[in-house]
This record gives C-alpha cells, structure tokens and sequence, in this order.
C-alpha cells in the first residue's frame, strides 16, 4: 500500500541538541506538509513543500528547518531544541492543496 | 480569535444517539473544508469533505456547510463505541488550518 512513514516513531532529547525528524512516501504526491499537535492547539503548520525546489514556512516555523530531499523525502530540523518544542509531530502529503492530506504515523518528541 | 473553532468538549452521547459535532471560521474567502477522525495515539484520517452550502451525507455521516453563518457541522447517526475520538475541523485558507478538535465519547 502507498504510505507516508516517519522515523523516529518516538524521541528523548536534551536542551540544545540538534534533532531531525524524516518523513517519506510512496502515494507519488507532489505535496508534503509538517505540522505539530499540542494538547488544546491542535494541529499547527510548520513548513509545506510543493515540490523538490519549493520550500514555504508555516503558521509556527521559528526555531525549525526543512530539507525536502526528493519528492518522496521531507526532513524536519529542530537545530537547538528546547523543551517548548515538545509535541507530536506529523507529516502529511497531498496530491493538490485543493484535496485530503494523508497524515504519517507521528513522532512523539520530548526535549528535557 | 482563532481561525478555526470548536468546542473541546468532551461530548458524551448513548450508543445508538446522534453526535453532533460544531465547527465555526474566521474567514470567508475559505473553500473548502474537512473532517478528520483522530483516535488517541493515532494519526488523523479524512471522513468528509465539503465545499459547497448545504448537506453531504456518507453513510452514517453528514457534513453540513452554512457558508453565510460561517459555520460546517458533522452529525454522525446511530453513534457507536468505536466512533468514540477527536474529530478534528479543518479548513483551506490557502493552508490548510486545523481546529483544535472535540473529543467524542461514545457509552455503550
């Protein structure tokens, strides 16, 4: 089946450190999203990317990075972590911006 | 105000009743709009999408859309204990942005 994975499926870290969260997908979707989800917030946009060569910040993009590195793999950067960045983060791709998002597993992020 | 609101609930109904679930927005150049289920530990998965006014109905699932009032609803007949999670709203505004979503129990 086409899918959208993640890796890590969960992560501890410490203050500071560097962190890359990736995502990849078999769906052959052009559209590929990063979001987190926070208790109460819901689900907030990060980054999204069009294709290879367009990169676009989100709602919430200050202390992130991305890296889209073919059009199935997308990377989350968190260069210094700190511990306000503890979430649950999620991938999504989509074919147009005009239709459903498909959402990867998630990665459990905890910044001590 | 937030651009996507709904009631965090939890909304709590009899197995058999129907849920329903709220869902209003800031902005009206927004085109289309979605529900999502989420079950806890889990990642959301589309139900329904709307796009124009009036109701859509798959199943035992209805998506109202009152694009004058600003609002888009979702009634879920004949409820089920597996129908129990968060239902999350979502709209496009260019972006998509999400509700925080409403926590659905659903007691046999």
């Amino acid at each position: 089946d086409a899918d959208v994975t993640q890796t890590p499926r969960n992560r501890i870290t410490k203050t500071g450190k560097r962190i890359m969260l990736e995502c990849s997908q078999t769906k052959g979707h052009d559209r590929m999203y990063w979001y987190r989800q926070d208790p109460g917030l819901g689900l907030r946009l990060i980054y999204y990317s069009f294709d290879v060569k367009d990169i676009n910040k989100g709602e919430i993009s200050d202390g992130y990075s991305v890296s889209r590195q073919a059009q199935a793999k997308f990377s989350l950067s968190l260069e210094s972590a700190i511990p306000n960045q503890t979430a649950l983060y999620f991938c999504a791709t989509s074919v147009n911006r005009a239709v459903e998002q498909f959402f990867g597993p998630g990665t459990r992020l905890t910044v001590l | 105000q937030k651009e996507v609101e709904q009631n965090s609930g939890p909304l709590s109904v009899p197995e058999g009743a129907i849920a329903s679930l709220n869902c209003t927005y800031s902005d009206r150049g927004s085109q289309s709009f979605f529900w999502y289920r989420q079950y806890s530990g889990k990642s959301p998965e589309l139900i329904m999408f709307i796009y124009s006014n009036g109701d859509k109905e798959d199943g035992r699932f209805t998506a109202q859309l009152n694009k004058a009032s600003q609002y888009v609803s979702l009634l879920i007949r004949d409820s089920q204990p597996s129908d129990s999670a968060t239902y999350l709203c979502a709209v496009r505004v260019g972006d998509m942005r999400f509700g925080a979503g409403t926590r659905l129990t659903v007691k046999p």
